[in-house]
């Protein structure tokens, strides 16, 4: 149990244009959902958390209205990269978790975005 | 605020050697941690974690960690590696009552040696 999905798990999109990932735990219902920012050789960066039905929480730096994420139910978050630029391409990465406070992170594979 | 170092970078070892990545960890209360396994172009996997309790940890695909609070260490090990383990490892920490805000180490990348 506790797999979390990601769609689409590569996309290519032009600059300018909007671009939305889903994050989705199949088989438990996630309290809180967590979107990261990888770049190559380098660790992961929290982005946001999402907790159901509540408006995301954005870590410092991360331009809340550029990376907008939404998280309507307790099994799907999205994030939806708007006016994509080419620095915003990297490996996204969503994980659920499945009780409040300190628990385990379930990770979904990764979503590579290439802006052009 | 916590924080999370991987001092290696880079590490090979051959197939059958034992394996130890270090991970030291800085956090004012009893810390959560945690180790994740990164295939290329995958996600996370948890191979193991640390709440409380016995401070030698077993997880999954034969690693073991053991939580040394006088050190601020929570270092992995395998005793016989395999060419499977080939990837990217992660030390996180978790703070608190929030469960995924975890910090993550810079990672170590490890390879096998035939």
């Amino acid at each position: 149990g506790a797999v979390v999905s990601q769609h689409p798990s590569w996309v290519i999109c032009k600059s300018g244009t909007s671009v939305k990932i889903e994050c989705r735990s199949l088989d438990f219902q996630a309290t809180t959902m967590f979107w990261y920012r990888q770049f190559p050789k380098q660790s992961l960066m929290l982005m946001a958390t999402s907790n159901e039905g509540s408006k995301a929480t954005y870590e410092q730096g991360v331009e809340k209205d550029k990376f907008l994420i939404n998280h309507a139910s307790l099994t799907l978050s999205t994030l939806t990269v708007t006016s994509a630029h080419p620095e915003d391409s990297s490996f996204y990465i969503c994980s659920a978790s499945r009780q409040a406070g300190v628990g385990e992170q379930y990770f979904g594979p990764g979503t590579r975005l290439t802006v052009t | 605020a916590q924080s999370v170092t991987q001092p290696d970078i880079h590490i090979t070892v051959s197939e059958g050697a034992s394996l130890e990545l270090r991970c030291n960890y800085s956090y004012g209360a009893t810390p959560y941690l945690f180790w994740y396994v990164q295939s290329p172009g995958q996600g996370l996997q948890l191979l193991l974690k640390y709440f409380s309790g016995d401070t030698l940890v077993q997880g999954i695909k034969g690693f073991e960690a053991e939580f040394k609070r006088s050190q601020s260490s929570f270092n992995l090990r395998k005793p016989s590696v395999h060419w499977s383990d080939a990837a990217e490892y992660f030390c996180a920490v978790g703070a608190g009552t929030n469960a995924g805000k975890s910090t993550f180490g810079d990672g170590t990348t490890l390879t096998v040696k035939p």
